[in-house]
């Protein structure tokens, strides 16, 4: 049962244009909300993340945008730079950091950014 | 300020040896998390420990896997037995408390031969 999902595992956008990845989860007891990015061979980079009592966070070109009423949060990154080619995962947690229980990863949305 | 280290990067093993896979958090970290990924899947919360204590283990499988975080030294993620479905990234993760956000190593790539 996939509590986190990511619906689009791949995502195409021209460089300086806006990329949006999307996710959706299930579990209305998550209270705290991630992204990190991914490189081949490497460790998930933590990017930027959203307390449930928000609707949107904002970092440089990042933002994270949060709807509770339809358990759906997006990253929008503007302007998409080719440095910014990445897998993409969402993640979620009972609490801040991850608490006792972890943190819950969607599949991820690979991102190549066009030049 | 060293990120979080995880040794071996890649490790090799046959069905039913042991792997062992280490992991050193952060500096001023006291929270380790470890997580596995499998091809094509998001990652997977497995066990999250503090200093010479389990604290959530509800993602180990039920056997053949254990985790420590002695008083002194790496966090140790031990798989016994292993057999080809063990193939996956471990990677491993800290934070300087529970409420702080986590910070990924850069995983060991275990494949069981």
């Amino acid at each position: 049962d996939q509590q986190v999902k990511q619906n689009s595992p791949s995502l195409s956008v021209q460089e300086g244009r806006i990329s949006i990845l999307n996710c959706d989860y299930t579990n209305s007891m998550f209270d705290y909300f991630l992204w990190y990015k991914k490189y081949p061979a490497e460790g998930p980079t933590f990017l930027i993340s959203i307390s449930s009592i928000k609707d949107k966070n904002e970092d440089g070109r990042f933002t994270v945008f949060l709807n509770k009423s339809a358990k759906h949060l997006s990253l929008h990154i503007v302007p998409s730079q080719p440095g910014d080619s990445a897998v993409y995962f969402c993640a979620a947690s009972l609490g801040p950091g991850g608490g006792a229980d972890g943190l819950t990863f969607g599949k991820g949305t690979h991102l190549i950014i066009q030049p | 300020n060293a990120g979080v280290m995880q040794n071996p990067r890649h490790l090799v093993r046959r069905r039913g040896q042991e792997a062992r896979l280490r992991c050193s958090p952060m500096k001023g970290h006291s929270h380790v998390y470890w997580y596995r990924q499998l091809p094509e899947e998001g990652l997977k919360f497995m066990v999250y420990l503090q200093k010479e204590n389990i604290i959530d283990e509800s993602g180990m499988p039920k056997e053949r896997f254990s985790a420590e975080f002695p008083k002194e030294g790496p966090s140790i993620l031990r798989i016994q037995q292993v057999v080809r479905g063990d193939s996956a990234a471990y990677f491993c993760a800290s934070s300087r408390t529970s409420l702080y956000e986590q910070y990924f190593g850069p995983g060991t790539r275990l494949t069981v031969t």
